[in-house]
């Protein structure tokens, strides 16, 4: 069974500073693995994706995150905060337990980012 | 106009009551979704659709049914609402086309049961 692990339910930052979100996954198979952010009152929307191509994955608003195979790992990075980074972000990994090509999608429970000014 | 519209956005009902959450979309995917969202547990995944003809459960379909009316709308029912079924829900659509592509969510439906 495919799983995912957000290590901290929340991460406080001050404004200009880097933010690092971590991620562990769990897979049985070549996972792929996405990052959504969710702010209040929104929907989620992707930041960015990993499907087995380039290992280092460049997303929106200057995030980043790096697929590591031997740590089973898949951080959100960003060199410098800003105020409209606070929200909700989601790790995913999927699933193909439930058939088709895409499967379903495995949320993790997501980490609160809060930016300081 | 959202590309994903969920109506309504906020819903307080008692108990017992039958509850209809309403999904539209205009992006032309085949598939959509239901997850619903509690605090502190991600998204969990209620039915999903691959087209108008193909229904399937997701990891907590009991207590809850859908409708796949047309390509553009599924609706998601509570046939007896109880408390403990007070969440925020999404509905998403993906495109069949893009391997392990993107959902794309509406705003939630926020249901609370009294």
């Amino acid at each position: 069974a495919q799983s995912v692990t957000q290590l901290d339910s929340h991460v406080s930052v001050s404004e200009g500073t880097p933010v690092l979100l971590r991620c562990n996954y769990s897979s049985s198979y070549s996972p792929s693995l996405f990052w959504y952010v969710q702010h209040p009152n929104k929907g989620l929307q992707l930041l960015l994706k990993y499907t087995s191509a380039a290992t280092l994955v460049k997303g929106i608003n200057g995030f980043e995150a790096e697929f590591k195979k031997s740590e089973t790992s898949f951080h959100l990075t960003k060199p410098s905060a800003h105020m409209s980074d606070a929200a909700e972000y989601f790790c995913v990994v999927s699933d193909r337990k439930y058939g088709g090509s895409q499967g379903n999608l495995i949320f993790g429970k997501g980490t609160k980012l809060s930016v300081k000014p | 106009d959202a590309d994903v519209t969920q109506t309504p956005r906020n819903r307080i009902t008692k108990t017992g009551k039958r509850i209809m959450l309403e999904c539209s979309q205009t992006k032309g995917h085949d598939r959509m979704y239901w997850y619903r969202q509690d605090p502190g547990l991600g998204l969990q995944l209620i039915y999903y659709s691959f087209d108008v003809k193909d229904i399937n459960k997701g990891e907590i379909s009991d207590g809850y049914s859908v409708s796949r009316q047309a390509q553009a709308k599924f609706s998601l029912s509570l046939e007896s609402a109880i408390p403990n079924q007070t969440a925020l829900y999404f509905c998403a659509t993906s495109d069949n086309r893009v391997k392990t592509g993107e959902l794309f969510f509406g705003e939630g439906s926020r249901l609370t049961v009294l």
